[in-house]
């Protein structure tokens, strides 16, 4: 079992549809948790960071941490076309010598 | 002006070959890392530096040896090249070490191996 599922997708949803993309973990000790875009043939790209348990906004987005579930996810309103990208969790430890964790991706396709 | 650049873009070599990856920032961070993503889009740390000290060496076949003669550029040689090597590599630097520093990543250096 990897230490951090993530459905492939794909997950295909009209314009100005709400997504929720999600994450399940099993190490407990993750508690910095990022969400990262990535374009075909880019890399990916910071989208929202987050500590510990909660909520956090910014603009369309909303990353959730639940930590007593290992579940976090990521809300998408009013999706865009431009939003058609593989969005891909990841998490870590902490601070000192630990490298973050990647979940293997969920490609968002949004119809116009 | 682009913060983490790679060399080549696309790299296509034949089994048994010698190749390197070149990898530059000019964000002032001081770590950096590479990563490999498989066919599946999974990301995988290989090694990771810290103001040029190698920190994060995952379990890499010794046919990968990074290099860092500075704090804005790693790079990545590989010796005979396999067909299993077949992947996009990426860079990515970071203002500190620890899983806690969020990541800036190039755009990739997609190996072929024929």
């Amino acid at each position: 079992q990897k230490e951090v599922e993530q459905d492939p997708g794909p997950l295909s949803v009209p314009e100005g549809a709400i997504v929720s993309l999600n994450c399940t973990y099993s190490n407990s000790a993750f508690q910095y948790f990022m969400w990262y875009r990535q374009y075909s043939r880019k890399g990916p790209e910071l989208l929202m960071y987050t500590y510990s348990s909660g909520n956090k906004e910014d603009g369309r987005f909303t990353a959730q941490v639940d930590k007593s579930s290992k579940y976090i996810s990521l809300f998408i309103r009013d999706s865009q076309p431009s939003d058609s990208a593989t969005y891909l969790c990841a998490m870590s430890a902490g601070t000192g010598r630990r490298a973050l964790t990647f979940g293997s991706g969920t490609r968002l396709q949004v119809q116009p | 002006d682009t913060a983490v650049s790679q060399t080549p873009k696309y790299l296509v070599t034949q089994m048994g070959n010698d190749k390197s990856i070149k990898c530059e920032q000019n964000l002032g961070h001081d770590t950096m890392y590479w990563y490999k993503q498989d066919s599946k889009k999974f990301l995988k740390i290989m090694f990771s530096y810290n103001n040029k000290e190698l920190i994060i060496n995952e379990t890499v076949p010794n046919r990968f040896s990074p290099k860092s003669p500075d704090k804005a550029h790693l790079n990545l040689h590989i010796n005979s090249l396999e067909l299993g090597d077949s992947a996009v590599y990426f860079c990515a630097s970071s203002q500190g070490l620890g899983g806690n520093q969020p990541q800036h990543f190039g755009d990739g250096t997609r190996l072929s191996i024929l």
